[in-house]
């Protein structure tokens, strides 16, 4: 048990529908990443959100749309997905102006149908 | 951007062999290092970590590593891995800003 919270930890859904992932800590931690984990690619960070404002957006395609309202919750909102995108979504959470790790999720593992 | 390369995609050992695993990154400034494993079915943990000071860090489970700045190198290391190591390894660079790169990962099969 890592204090970094992902639900659902399985999801299945069809290119039409819309869905979101949701990552939680009360660590204390004030960043907040999503990455990417798919099979035989490397881990890839697709947003970064610092203080609660974004600060990074690794040329994600639009049908992701991150959010983050408050220091200890993201969310990814995934509409009209495609099936590469099939992957283990995982959270991770820290603390900035430190030196500290990052922690992560279990992940969330999506099948896009 | 920053990038970190691991040198091998498989690696299969015997229990009591050695191991060491390379990583290396792109960025020349200050950066923090870090190795993650991730055991199968489970998230990615924190085996040790590399910021300041000494350059051979030791981390959980008997592994350690070692910065060396001019090579741009942080290379995981254990004198005598066991079953329980089989695992994927990911390294880790964090730069000047909040992002974390990881690197490719090395799948470590032990055999009994």
């Amino acid at each position: 048990e890592t204090g970094v919270t992902q639900t659902p930890r399985h999801l299945v859904m069809g290119m039409t529908n819309k869905k979101s992932l949701k990552c939680e800590q009360h660590l204390g931690h004030n960043a907040m990443y999503w990455y990417k984990q798919s099979a035989k690619k490397p881990l890839e960070l697709m947003f970064v959100y610092s203080l609660e404002e974004r600060v990074e957006n690794n040329s994600v395609p639009s049908r992701f749309s991150p959010e983050c309202p408050n220091s200890s919750h993201l969310f990814l909102h995934l509409h009209t997905l495609q099936p590469e995108d099939s992957a283990l979504y995982l959270c991770a959470s820290r603390k900035t102006g430190s030196n500290t790790e990052a922690f992560f999720g279990q992940g969330t593992r999506l099948t896009v149908v | 951007a920053q990038s970190v390369s691991q040198h091998n995609h498989h690696v299969i050992l015997s229990e009591a062999a050695s191991l060491e695993l390379g990583c290396n990154y792109s960025y020349g400034g200050t950066v923090n290092l870090f190795w993650y494993v991730q055991y199968p079915g489970q998230h990615l943990q924190l085996l040790l970590k590399y910021f300041s000071g000494d350059p051979l860090v030791k981390g959980i489970k008997g592994f350690e590593a070692e910065f060396i700045k001019s090579k741009f190198s942080f290379n995981l290391r254990k004198p005598s891995v066991q079953w329980s190591d089989t695992a994927e390894y990911f390294c880790a660079v964090k730069d000047y800003g909040q992002n974390f790169v990881f690197g490719p990962g090395t799948r470590l099969s032990v055999l009994p």
